[in-house]
């Protein structure tokens, strides 16, 4: 799987938007994009996924550059409880025989 | 429905004894895998199940590690004899289908050897 690089960490206030960036300038054509995050002391929560189309849920967006080199991470309004590491992915898309590799990811701090 | 559960929340022992951790994925689900996170290495993927049969044990760090899924909703994970160095966060999840759909984490098992 391709290698993703994220900044360590960002500081975002609340009630503004948190755009968390990833670098991923190998992902192969049949790479996804995936992000979860980590609340401390929870287990990871999936966020998004996507290929090449910018996706929208009700947790976040995801934005893909038109070469896929890179995407970015959107919580619209970020609160208190958006405090967690972010971890970028990206992995062929139901590929047997592997699974999730996580990063150091990006801790984002959100404050008042 | 209940998520991924895990047991004990907290265990914590003394070096040289047997460890069990246990995990009941979410029903429905094919896939488990099993994590461990410490502030050194991260997220560690040690090993996971498809369908009940282990697919990549390549994570498991040695030999003292065993896992086992005997059936759809139940998996355990071992460690014996249990080392100061295996202190760690470990986590079970699951999911639908592999990878696509996202998995679920469960809350986690804090193990502390001391």
């Amino acid at each position: 799987d391709a290698k993703t690089t994220q900044p360590p960490s960002m500081d975002c206030a609340e009630g503004r938007a948190a755009n968390l960036p990833c670098n991923h300038s190998t992902i192969s054509g049949n790479e996804y994009v995936y992000w979860y995050r980590q609340i401390h002391s929870q287990g990871p929560q999936y966020i998004i996924h996507g290929l090449k189309n910018n996706e929208t849920n009700e947790m976040a967006s995801l934005i893909i550059t038109e070469d896929r080199k890179s995407s970015t991470l959107i919580l619209p309004h970020a609160t208190l409880r958006d405090t967690a590491v972010y971890y970028c992915i990206v992995r062929v898309y139901n590929q047997a025989g592997t699974a999730l590799i996580f990063g150091k990811g990006t801790t984002l701090s959100v404050s008042s | 429905d209940a998520g991924v559960i895990q047991s004990p929340r907290h265990e914590v022992t003394e070096m040289g004894q047997e460890v069990t951790l246990r995990c009941k994925p979410i029903s429905g689900h094919d896939y488990l895998f099993w994590y461990r996170q410490t502030m050194m290495r991260g997220l560690e993927l040690l090993i996971y199940f498809n369908n009940n049969v282990p697919i990549d044990d390549s994570g498991m760090p040695e030999d003292r590690f065993s896992a086992k899924m005997p059936n759809a909703s139940f998996s355990t994970l071992k460690i014996q004899p249990s080392e100061p160095r295996d202190s760690a966060v470990y986590f079970c999840a699951s999911s639908l289908q592999g990878f696509d759909y996202g998995y679920t984490f469960g809350s986690g098992t804090r193990l502390t050897v001391v």
